[in-house]
């Protein structure tokens, strides 16, 4: 069974400024999708980015970039330049291919970022 | 266009009633999943509905059921609820043979047990 693991309950960050999400996960498939949702008060879950196994290259959405070490079973999100909408949870998220919305949610971050 | 949408927004339920949460997908979308989110924790895959039928089922018991239609909706459906039932019920949209980013959420339907 696959499992996602986020270590940090909650962060804060200061307005302009970069903060790092880590996430780790436990698989024993060789390809799959990793995902990084965005969950504001509104609970609605935006996708931020995501991240094919098996694309060495590390995705980037303008503020947004992960750090994936396949090896390590880490995803980690960075965001830059961070502003007050950011403020929300984030949850890492993991999905075997083709499996069409049969993912696996970390517990989450709380992110605040404080002006 | 319409993005994922679910009805009702809130409800409060009773131990031991039945609840019936309904979604419709975004359009062009024929594969729906539910998900159950509870307060602070991760959303939890409930079942997957393509083609009229469950493909794809979590850790969750027979109390939780589901149904498609023919136009893609679908509804979920709780039977004897109990008070850890309570949590916000999600649905997801995607089409068949496209995964990742072609997922799309509604807001939820925030299920209250007393």
């Amino acid at each position: 069974a696959q499992t996602v693991t986020q270590s940090q309950p909650e962060m804060s960050v200061q307005e302009a400024e970069t903060v790092t999400l880590s996430c780790t996960y436990d698989t024993s498939e060789s390809n799959y999708y990793l995902f990084w949702y965005k969950q504001p008060p509104s609970r609605q879950m935006i996708l931020v980015i995501r991240q094919e196994a098996y694309k060495q290259q590390n995705a980037t959405e303008n503020r947004f970039s992960v750090n994936f070490q396949k090896a390590a079973k880490s995803f980690s999100l960075k965001i830059s330049d961070s502003q007050l909408g950011d403020t929300a949870m984030y949850f890492c998220a993991f999905m075997k291919p083709y499996n069409n919305n049969d993912m696996r949610f970390g517990a989450g971050t709380r992110l605040t970022v404080k002006p | 266009d319409a993005g994922v949408t679910q009805s009702p927004t809130h409800l409060i339920k009773t131990r031991g009633q039945q609840v019936t949460l309904r979604c419709s997908p975004k359009s062009g979308h024929d594969t729906v999943s539910w998900y159950q989110q509870a307060l602070g924790q991760g959303p939890q895959f409930i079942f997957q509905y393509y083609e009229e039928e469950e493909r794809q089922r979590g850790n969750f018991p027979d109390r939780f059921s589901g149904h498609q239609f023919p136009n893609y909706s679908s509804e979920l459906n709780v039977n004897a609820l109990l008070l850890g039932d309570s949590a916000l019920y999600l649905c997801a949209s995607s089409l068949v043979g496209l995964s990742g980013n072609t997922i799309y959420f509604g807001e939820g339907s925030w299920l209250t047990v007393v």
